[in-house]
């Protein structure tokens, strides 16, 4: 099975607090993704990455930057933590088979910040 | 980027059909229709998708217009542990890769 591991479930930060976010996955997985989850929202993209090295915005990049200098690592950086980033974030990674994409994610962390 | 509009929330009988409608009248000729559901604690699982046919798998059948501005995402037979939140989603494709674009979603609650 397909696993994507995110370092932590829970994670309580300071403002102003330099923030790392670690998402690894085991199937070789070109594509990696971040998006935060909060009520009434659904999940929005942060940032994705496409290959090592390569990151695209999404819809809401403002704060946050983003590291993959190994394919199977995805690190979401949040460079100073704020109340308002207080959610849960999810990562997740696909493969395309025959134009098919199946992105699996991991369990997500609940980040606080106070 | 395409959107999709869901309702907010629905209630099904265990042991019947549970019919979740999504709009994506945006959408682009070769964007993907894909629907994923979320329990409780979980990340987002995927169920089915979709291009222009119909499709139907193990887990769910998909229904869309011929237009293809709306889809149907319909469990045959919900049980208690269907009981989730239901994200109807666009595929969109970038000169690099792919990305999927999730809404609100729907929170299905299966009752006995």
């Amino acid at each position: 099975d397909v696993k994507v591991t995110q370092s932590s479930r829970y994670l309580v930060k300071r403002t102003g607090e330099k923030v790392f976010l670690e998402c690894v996955q085991d199937m070789d997985h070109e594509n990696m993704f971040w998006y935060r989850q909060d009520p009434g929202l659904g999940l929005r993209l942060i940032y994705f990455s496409y290959d090592v090295k390569m990151k695209e915005k999404g819809d809401i990049p403002e704060g946050y930057s983003v590291s993959r200098e190994k394919k199977e690592r995805f690190s979401l950086i949040l460079e100073s933590a704020s109340t308002n980033q207080t959610s849960m974030y999810l990562c997740a990674s696909s493969l395309i088979q025959g134009g098919h994409t199946e992105a699996f994610f991991g369990q997500g962390t609940r980040l606080t910040v106070v | 980027d395409a959107k999709t509009t869901q309702p907010t929330s629905m209630d099904c009988a265990e042991g019947r059909a549970a019919n979740l409608p999504c709009n994506h009248s945006t959408i682009s000729g070769n964007e993907y229709v894909y629907w994923y559901r979320q329990i409780h604690s979980q990340g987002p699982q995927y169920i089915i998708h979709g291009l222009k046919n119909n499709e139907t798998n193990e887990m769910a059948s998909l229904i869309i217009t011929e237009d293809r501005k709306s889809s149907t995402l319909i469990l045959p037979h919900a049980t208690l542990r269907d009981t989730a939140v239901y994200y109807c989603i666009v595929r969109v494709q970038m000169e690099y890769g792919n990305k999927l674009v999730f809404g609100a979603g729907t929170i299905l609650r299966v009752k006995s």
